[in-house]
């Protein structure tokens, strides 16, 4: 069974740093295909795409958020961190990871595919 | 960015009613050469994560009722749930994975 949980502060300050880790199990990030992603959801607002990391380590951000962005992996310890750079109270969201399989062939790899299992999300509020 | 624009944002259909939600996509998340649209739904109830339903714009996930089912290509999509029950009560998104990843605002859906 896949499972993903978020973990984080619940409350940070304006023009601080936001450090998210995804603790995953069920599957390894070391394997072919496998990829964790992070999104955001805005009380009563839609999923935002934030940022990717496949097994071989490649990363994609969102280009609106590119350079505020950094997600990591710790392969043997099955995280994924996401850090969330000079943050500002339109950052408050709750923050979800989920799992993402790469679209694979002898040609390549698709780049991008749809997401699931997703963890239960952790809010996060900034406010001074 | 792929713009996904749903619609309509909330409708409220009786039990056992079939409801339509659209999603129209700015580009084409169709893939020719592999003839597969790159576009899901998913299901939000209230105070959870996301669910997958419906994976390359028409297939349904394992564990997923037929009563929903996905249907377009292209540029435009449809999800359709045939018998509203009361389970199915949440909001519904798109999104795009032709390129990267986008998300419909969302559809409503309530009982009438």
């Amino acid at each position: 069974q896949v499972t993903l949980r978020e973990s984080g502060p619940a409350l940070v300050k304006p023009t601080e740093t936001l450090t998210l880790t995804c603790t995953f199990s069920g599957f390894s990030l070391s394997s072919s295909g496998m990829c964790v992603s992070w999104f955001r959801q805005p009380p009563g607002k839609a999923l935002e795409w934030l940022a990717l990391i496949d097994w071989n380590a490649d990363t994609y951000y969102s280009p609106s958020l590119k350079t505020r962005l950094t997600i990591s992996k710790d392969t043997s310890r099955d995280q994924v961190v996401l850090t969330l750079t000079n943050l500002d109270p339109v950052d408050t969201a709750t923050y979800y990871c989920a799992r993402m399989t790469k679209l694979c062939s002898a040609s390549g790899c698709f780049s991008y595919n749809c997401f699931g299992p997703w963890g239960q999300g952790t809010l996060v509020t900034v406010s001074s | 960015d792929v713009v996904l624009t749903q619609s309509p944002d909330s409708l409220a259909v009786s039990l056992g009613e079939r409801a339509t939600i659209n999603c129209k996509s700015s580009q084409t998340v169709l893939y020719r050469s592999t003839n597969k649209n790159f576009l899901a739904w998913y299901q939000q109830k209230p105070g959870q994560p996301p669910k997958l339903l419906i994976s390359w714009a028409s297939t349904r996930e394992s564990g997923v009722p037929d009563r929903f089912s996905g249907s377009g290509s292209g540029t435009d999509f449809t999800l359709t749930i045939s018998s509203l029950q009361a389970e199915d009560v949440a909001v519904y998104y798109c999104q795009q994975y032709y390129t990267t990843p986008t998300f419909g605002g969302g559809t409503k859906v309530e009982i009438k």
